[in-house]
């Protein structure tokens, strides 16, 4: 009964390469979201989602591309991937994009460009 | 922009000690969190906690809104207290989306 799951749990590849993760949620939410960790363990919006809708892209390089295929669903494709692409993913939801939502995270991806 | 600023950044306890991590931040919020991330990297939600105190076993939360800052106190910690805490809050406006602070860093010792 995972409420918020992430595919795959590690991923390693290299330099150029394509590559996608997937979250999905069983919650009934409205809004997804993207984060990503760096090495300092700094936590930062990319992406939201609300209804398959974006909402909040945050100067994420567009070889960043999520997409939304239903509500339950956000996935996100990285193309040519870099070094610097090297982090940790996590997918986030919530009931609805506004005021009081708990935002509920997934367990994770951990990307390692070499 | 918005900010939020944890302290203390780094916190060593004995197992049975307690603990008051602070979370400043700059404008008036719509949802304040905070989050365990533990060893493993999971991010566990600990208290969704806007405005006012809750509490949850050995741990609570008290957010004084009008002040601009939330606590979190850990009483008698164990060893599976250990890891980064952190806050973030979401200001609202037109899109709202969590910004975290740099997280404080638990270790627990037995």
């Amino acid at each position: 009964d995972t409420a918020v799951s992430q595919t795959p749990k590690y991923l390693v590849t290299q330099m150029g390469n394509d590559k996608s993760i997937k979250c999905e949620q069983n919650l009934g939410h409205d809004t997804m979201y993207w984060y990503k960790q760096d090495s300092k363990k700094f936590l930062k919006i990319m992406f939201s989602y609300n209804n398959k809708e974006l909402i909040i892209n945050e100067t994420v390089p567009n070889r960043f591309s999520p997409k939304s295929p239903d509500k339950a669903h956000l996935n996100l494709h990285i193309n040519s991937l870099e070094l610097g692409d090297s982090a940790v993913y996590f997918c986030a939801s919530s009931p609805r994009m506004g005021p009081a939502n708990e935002q509920f995270f997934g367990p994770g991806t951990r990307l390692t460009v070499l | 922009g918005i900010q939020v600023e944890q302290s203390p950044p780094d916190l060593i306890l004995q197992e049975g000690a307690n603990s008051t991590l602070r979370c400043n931040f700059s404008d008036s919020v719509n949802n304040l969190q905070w989050f365990h991330q533990n060893p493993w990297g999971q991010l566990i939600n600990l208290f969704y906690i806007p405005s006012g105190t809750k509490q949850n076993g050995r741990l609570s939360a008290t957010t004084v809104a009008t002040e601009r800052y939330s606590l979190l106190y850990i009483s008698s910690s164990q060893t599976t207290d250990s890891g980064v805490y952190f806050c973030a809050e979401d200001v609202g406006g037109s899109n709202y989306k969590l910004t975290f602070g740099k997280g404080t860093l638990l270790t627990v010792n037995p």
